[in-house]
């Protein structure tokens, strides 16, 4: 029983680059989530999911995309990456009312 | 404008003492508050958390408080140990949906031996 798994753990992109991080839950949750966590920001939400087929914008959705794939996985997506976009990103997924969350995509972006 | 509010940055305080976190919100129709522990280069985990219809919750050292009124909440660990020092998130449901969940930007907690 892994959790909450995402890929990769570390990432570097010049502007301009687009990638796809991905994330996985084995734990059978319909919610799932992406934030991304700045100094003094806190955890900020992107997107998220609350099942299947579904997706909300959070509160900082601007140049992101998402796609859930099916009930395991939810990957963001950044089509023009920006300096800006330099985070630490975590994947959650919800089961109840606790949050489980993936141990972080660390992405620089040149 | 944050909904979810963690005004100290940081706290320190001694092994054995208390700790005390503080949160306060702003949107009235949150239903549900969470706690969460982040160590450095590791994803939060839940701590513990507290219905809106509550306004005590307990879970061996640490106990969480709710004021409706006064749209505050605080964290009591005691007592504090080292293996504390973390950071620590406040975090709300329901504003528009129970699957939409907001976190605060944190407290950073450290525990001096």
């Amino acid at each position: 029983n892994a959790g909450v798994t995402q890929t990769p753990k570390f990432q570097v992109l010049k502007t301009g680059q687009s990638m796809t991080l991905q994330c996985a839950q084995d734990m059978n949750h319909n919610s799932m989530y992406w934030y991304r966590q700045d100094p003094g920001m806190g955890l900020r939400l992107i997107y998220y999911s609350a099942s299947e087929g579904t997706t909300d914008k959070g509160e900082v959705p601007n140049g992101y995309n998402v796609s859930r794939l099916n009930k395991r996985e939810f990957s963001l997506r950044l089509e023009s990456a920006a300096p800006s976009q330099t985070s630490v990103y975590f994947c959650a997924s919800k089961g109840g009312v606790r949050q489980f969350f993936g141990p972080g995509t660390r992405l620089t972006v040149l | 404008d944050q909904q979810v509010k963690q005004n100290s940055p940081s706290l320190s305080v001694q092994e054995g003492r208390i700790s005390i976190l503080n949160c306060d919100y702003t949107n009235s129709m949150f239903d549900y508050f969470l706690w969460y522990k982040k160590y450095p280069a590791e994803g939060p985990t839940f701590l513990i958390s507290i219905s809106s219809i509550k306004d005590k919750n307990e879970d061996g050292r640490f106990t969480v408080f709710l004021n409706k009124s006064a749209k505050h909440l605080s964290l009591h660990i005691v007592p504090s140990q080292p293996g504390d020092s973390a950071v620590y998130f406040c975090a709300a449901r329901g504003e528009t949906s129970y699957d939409k969940v907001i976190f605060g930007p944190g407290t950073s907690l450290s525990v001096i031996p």
